[in-house]
């Protein structure tokens, strides 16, 4: 079945380092992705999704790009603040597949330092 | 801003309890979805619902049902606690098929003594 794999945590950046979280994916479809971000006690907020090969999602200054070829959608930020710190999900969706439900990886923590 | 409302943030039961864990949400979504979250393993969708009164059965559903009687509330009920579904349970809400969005409550952490 589909499934999504990201880099493991937790990653520890200091303030303004570049950031990349790596995401793959497996799927026999032609699902959209996402990247959720996860904040201490909070639920999921969805920071930015693609829904095609090619397209780049961004969002408060994170982006990440569809690449069909490599299976890929992994994230990057280019000066991350101590503000960025947070649980960040990679996951997939086929729209017309189970009510759109959401195939998530592992979860990759990430922690910024003054 | 959609608006997904889980009524606890924390509950503590006792084995062999039956649990109610509740989801409201103000968009008038029609698809309304349960997923657990355990470390290391990201979400797991347990049920999914697509109107008033239809459910399917997720990747994980046993141990678990659901209720949806009205279209902006969708329950998710433990009949029989056990010690094995101590875990953080999210609520979620899709706006249709086309932007695909899915929107989450702020969770509701269980444990299960």
């Amino acid at each position: 079945g589909d499934s999504v794999t990201q880099m493991e945590g937790p990653v520890t950046l200091s303030e303004e380092a570049f950031l990349t979280i790596n995401c793959t994916y497996t799927a026999t479809g032609y699902p959209s992705l996402f990247w959720y971000v996860q904040y201490p006690g909070e639920g999921l907020q969805l920071l930015l999704k693609a829904t095609k090969a090619d397209d780049k999602g961004s969002n408060k200054g994170f982006e990440a790009t569809y690449r069909k070829e490599t299976t890929s959608f992994h994230l990057e930020k280019g000066s991350v603040q101590v503000s960025d710190s947070a649980v960040y999900f990679c996951a997939l969706s086929d729209p017309y597949n189970q009510g759109g439900k959401l195939i998530f990886g592992q979860g990759t923590e990430l922690s910024v330092k003054p | 801003d959609v608006k997904v409302t889980q009524s606890s943030r924390y509950l503590v039961k006792r084995t062999g309890e039956k649990v109610f864990l509740e989801c409201v949400q103000d968009m008038d979504h029609e698809n309304m979805f349960w997923y657990r979250q355990d470390p290391g393993l990201g979400l797991r969708l347990i049920y999914f619902s697509y109107d008033v009164k239809m459910k399917e059965k997720g990747d994980i559903p046993e141990g678990y049902s659901v209720s949806r009687e009205k279209k902006e509330r969708f329950s998710l009920i433990l009949e029989s606690a056990s010690t094995n579904q101590t875990s953080m349970y999210l609520c979620a809400s899709r706006e249709g098929i086309a932007k695909n969005i899915q929107y989450f409550g702020a969770g509701t952490r269980l444990s299960v003594l």
